[in-house]
């Protein structure tokens, strides 16, 4: 099975900040990478998706970048409602889908 | 609008069965393959089953292999997940979430708000 890690597992930031997570796969899964935010009490909402495809209706200020078996989530300028949960997950072992441990993202 | 409703959760003893429904509307149904994930309390993320468009690909998570079955009513814009031999371990909230093409390819799209499942005597 292909194991996904991410880092850091919590981070406190400010709105405006840059703010990068990682993503590792334990093999290669090329760019079948996909990002989701989950916000306390609700279901989660994809954000990228390929690595570095904006979903239908995100903001701009999210992007992503990655191949192979490290990736990145980046969201350029952080608003009050980022502040969440982000999992990354693979689909790149089907029908066998992994999703990374996740990483709060909270207020500084 | 895409929605997903699951129902079906409760409170059920070690060993005994559940079956979860989720009622999809809004979107062509039998056009996708459609899952379950399920999050533990205070946990993350767990893929638990997937199946195609026509039911005929069908995945599960190891953890859950030889107990879980996973099925869909196209006519009745429907899938379901019967968990048998419940543990524990499988006390958690189950999302049924939307794939975006009609194979298992894992990406999901939309998602209910799930359903609580709680195994305990």
């Amino acid at each position: 099975d292909i194991q996904m890690t991410q880092s850091p597992s919590s981070l406190s930031a400010s709105v405006g900040d840059r703010v990068t997570i990682t993503c590792r796969a334990s093999q290669s899964i090329s760019s079948y990478l996909n990002w989701y935010q989950q916000k306390p009490g609700k279901a989660p909402k994809l954000l990228i998706y390929a690595a570095s495809s904006l979903q239908s209706g995100v903001p701009s200020r999210f992007s992503g970048s990655g191949s192979g078996t490290d990736f990145t989530l980046t969201i350029s300028s952080l608003q009050p409602e980022d502040f969440a949960t982000y999992y990354c997950q693979q689909s790149y072992s089907t029908p066998s889908f992994t999703f990374g441990p996740g990483t709060k993202v909270d207020i500084k | 609008e895409v929605q997903l409703v699951e129902s079906g959760g409760g409170l059920v003893q070690p060993g005994r069965s559940l079956r979860l429904s989720c009622a999809a509307s809004g979107f062509t149904f039998d056009d996708y393959a459609m899952h379950w994930v399920r999050q533990a309390p205070g946990k993350g993320l767990e893929w638990v089953s997937g199946i195609s468009w026509n039911s005929g690909s069908i995945g599960y998570a190891d953890s859950v292999k030889g107990r879980f079955t996973i099925s869909r009513d196209n006519a009745k814009n429907s899938l379901y997940l019967q968990m048998n031999s419940l543990r524990a371990e499988d006390t958690a909230l189950y999302y049924c979430a939307k794939d975006t093409v009609a194979t298992i390819w894992g990406l999901f799209d939309y998602w209910g708000q799930g359903t609580l499942v709680t195994v305990s005597s």
